[in-house]
């Protein structure tokens, strides 16, 4: 079974601290991705990694940065913690299927609470 | 805009086939339909997709019409773990992410 961790179920920041969301997979997948989930927002994508040291900004990247040097882990950055980024964080990772997309695989998530 | 349309909510009870639908009437040829769901407190679960023909797998069955404009996923013998909110979710081949909307929100009950 595809495994997908991440590192902290809860986090408590204060705002302006940098904070790191650190993701691993363990089944060689090319592409990483970074959600967060908010009530009444759904999922929204906030990055995406298709190898290693490649991004693409997704729909919310603002006030976020990524790291992937390994192609299993993938890092989400906070800069500066607001509390508007007070939210659920996912992680996930899918295999490169070309034409045909294999499915997404998701970590359990870490709650972020930014004070 | 919202490619599917789930309603919000239903019951089913335990040990019953608990039948989930969802309507895509603008989904297109390349567009693959996936389900996924999301216990509480845990990330969303892959559980099965499929482009035209009937699928399934050891969780559950999706049937999709002939002109693919709806499809129903099937839990054979739901459980009371089975409770979540499930997503309906069209995804083109060349789509990289997934666009979750609202789902439906499956309560099984005793």
């Amino acid at each position: 079974d595809v495994k997908v961790t991440q590192s902290s179920r809860y986090l408590v920041k204060r705002t302006g601290e940098k904070v790191f969301l650190e993701c691993v997979q363990d089944m060689d997948h090319e592409n990483m991705f970074w959600y967060r989930q908010d009530p009444g927002l759904g999922l929204r994508l906030i990055y995406f990694s298709y190898d290693v040291k490649m991004k693409e900004k997704g729909d919310i990247p603002e006030g976020y940065s990524v790291s992937r040097e390994k192609k299993e882990r993938f890092s989400l950055i906070l800069e500066s913690a607001s509390t508007n980024q007070t939210s659920m964080y996912l992680c996930a990772s899918s295999s490169y299927g070309g034409r045909y997309n294999s499915p997404l695989h998701f970590g359990n998530g870490t709650r972020l609470t930014v004070t | 805009d919202a490619k599917t349309t789930q309603p919000p909510s239903m019951d089913c009870a335990e040990g019953r086939a608990a039948n989930l639908p969802c309507n895509h009437s603008t989904i297109s040829g390349n567009e693959y339909v996936y389900w996924y769901r999301q216990i509480h407190s845990q990330g969303p679960q892959y559980i099965i997709h499929g482009l035209k023909n009937n699928e399934t797998n050891e969780m559950a069955s999706l049937i999709i019409t002939e002109d693919r404009k709806s499809s129903t996923l099937i839990l054979p013998h739901a459980t009371l773990r089975d409770t979540a909110v499930y997503y309906c979710i069209v995804r083109g081949s060349n789509d990289y992410k997934l666009s979750f909307g609202a789902g439906t929100t499956v309560t099984v009950r005793a």
